[in-house]
């Protein structure tokens, strides 16, 4: 089945700085990603589209500026927090789709990365 | 906006008991979705409804999409301790390129032994 993976799973780091993180679909290229956030006991909330060569589109109230998103290649993206705050503080998690399959519903979660700002 | 509802928020049953999970929104939905998440891990997919009406089956959880494909329920007969963990239903959007997630706001349940 299709794979993604996060890394790392888990990151703490001191407020101001800034911190990457990774999600990589292991068996499959993936032309989307997606990044969430999660706090405790809540839903999953978009924070936006990444598109393989372009310009990842963020959702409305999420500063673009603060979570930088790269999504070079047709396995890897990467959200990067930066200037980091202890209200960054959350679990992070990227679903991708099949590239081969544009017409397929599904997405496929990796496993999250839990911040902690100091 | 696309919304979903889901209820309850919170659920905690004694191992054996059925219980349903419901989801619901005024906007239609080309499929939907759901997924159970355990503490410190992604959603796992679990089904995926498309056409309105459709039923289907896994194990002692039954899934329902509405005939207008604008609520979902899931039903689940028996419950035990192993499915407790947060459930999502997620619908995509009708319509446009990207195929985004509307997520519902999640049921935490409990099934205590």
């Amino acid at each position: 089945g299709a794979v993604v993976s996060q890394h790392p799973s888990w990151v703490i780091c001191k407020s101001g700085t800034s911190v990457k993180i990774e999600c990589r679909s292991l068996d499959f290229q993936a032309t989307t990603m997606f990044w969430y956030r999660q706090f405790p006991k809540q839903s999953l909330m978009l924070m936006a589209t990444s598109n393989e060569g372009s310009k990842a589109t963020y959702e409305q109230g999420v500063e673009k500026d603060k979570f930088l998103i790269n999504h070079a290649s047709l396995t890897l993206s990467t959200l990067t927090v930066t200037s980091a705050h202890p209200e960054d503080s959350s679990f992070y998690i990227c679903s991708a789709r099949d590239r081969v399959w544009p017409e397929s519903y599904e997405q496929y979660f990796g496993p999250g990365t839990r911040l902690t700002v100091t | 906006t696309q919304l979903l509802e889901q209820s309850p928020q919170f659920l905690s049953i004694q191992e054996g008991e059925n219980l349903t999970v419901y989801c619901n929104s005024s906007s239609v939905f080309s499929s939907l979705q759901w997924y159970r998440q355990e503490p410190g891990e992604g959603p796992v997919l679990l089904v995926t409804v498309v056409t309105g009406g459709e039923v289907k089956k896994l194990k002692r959880l039954t899934f329902q999409f509405g005939d207008a494909r604008k609520d979902s329920s899931l039903h689940i007969t028996a419950a035990q301790p192993g499915d407790t963990g947060l459930y999502l239903c997620a619908g995509r959007n009708s319509g446009g390129s990207n195929y985004k997630l509307t997520f519902g706001k999640g049921t935490l349940l409990t099934v205590n032994p």
